[in-house]
């Protein structure tokens, strides 16, 4: 079966440290993609990124990177120098290749403050 | 981008009462949308997968008469909560993805209280 463990239910840091979130995922297919999204508490999805499983490269976008480990099925996501904007819900996803499906982890509600 | 609205975005009414929730993609045509429930502090749940012109694929626990889906054409997939009770009460989302697509784009939600 498919599965996301975020196990990380709520993370406070304060304005400009690093925090990372974890993702640990299973699935038994070869070909999938793995997702991070925010939630701001308006509710609204923010789409961050997708990563192919047979792309193992980190990705870093400004203050965002990802280090996507096949070998141990992780997909974490790195802020570094915080922001209190940064303060949302943060999901991972898993993509079921064969019903475009997306399965979601429990969310790191993640706080920052000033 | 691809763009998915969502109407109405909020809705309160009583219980007993049916709402409906239309999913619209502006800017592309989805083949098939997906419909999610999220409860306060939670995870998004999926309720159904909807093709355009076919009957709509529950997910197990979810009741298909109680929350009806109707995905008429290439922009736009409705769900009618019928019946509605307190117990209904949650944030629904909804999200398109295109033919053969892997990503999906989601609408900003509908927050529902039954009274």
């Amino acid at each position: 079966a498919q599965k996301v463990t975020q196990a990380q239910t709520e993370i406070s840091v304060v304005e400009k440290e690093d925090v990372t979130l974890d993702c640990v995922y299973e699935t038994r297919d070869t070909t999938y993609y793995l997702f991070w999204y925010k939630q701001p508490p308006s509710g609204e999805l923010v789409f961050l990124i997708r990563r192919n499983s047979f792309d193992e490269q980190n990705e870093i976008s400004g203050r965002y990177s990802w280090n996507f480990q096949k070998s141990t099925s992780s997909f974490n996501f790195t802020i570094t120098a915080s922001q209190v904007v940064d303060s949302a819900v943060y999901f991972c996803a898993l993509s079921d290749f064969n019903t475009d499906k997306l399965i979601f982890g429990t969310g790191t509600r993640l706080q920052v403050f000033p | 981008g691809a763009v998915v609205s969502q109407h109405p975005s909020w809705v309160i009414c009583k219980s007993g009462t049916s709402v409906k929730i239309e999913c619209r993609s502006l800017d592309f045509q989805a083949t098939t949308m997906f419909w999610y429930r999220q409860f306060p502090k939670q995870s998004l749940m999926l309720m159904a997968t909807s093709n355009e012109g076919s009957k709509a694929t529950y997910e197990q626990g979810v009741e298909k008469d109680k929350f009806l889906i109707n995905h008429a054409s290439l922009t736009l997939s409705t769900l009618t909560v019928t019946s509605a009770h307190p117990e209904d009460s949650s944030f629904y989302i909804c999200s398109a993805g295109l033919a053969g697509g892997d990503e999906q784009f989601f609408g900003p939600g509908t927050r529902l209280t039954v009274l």
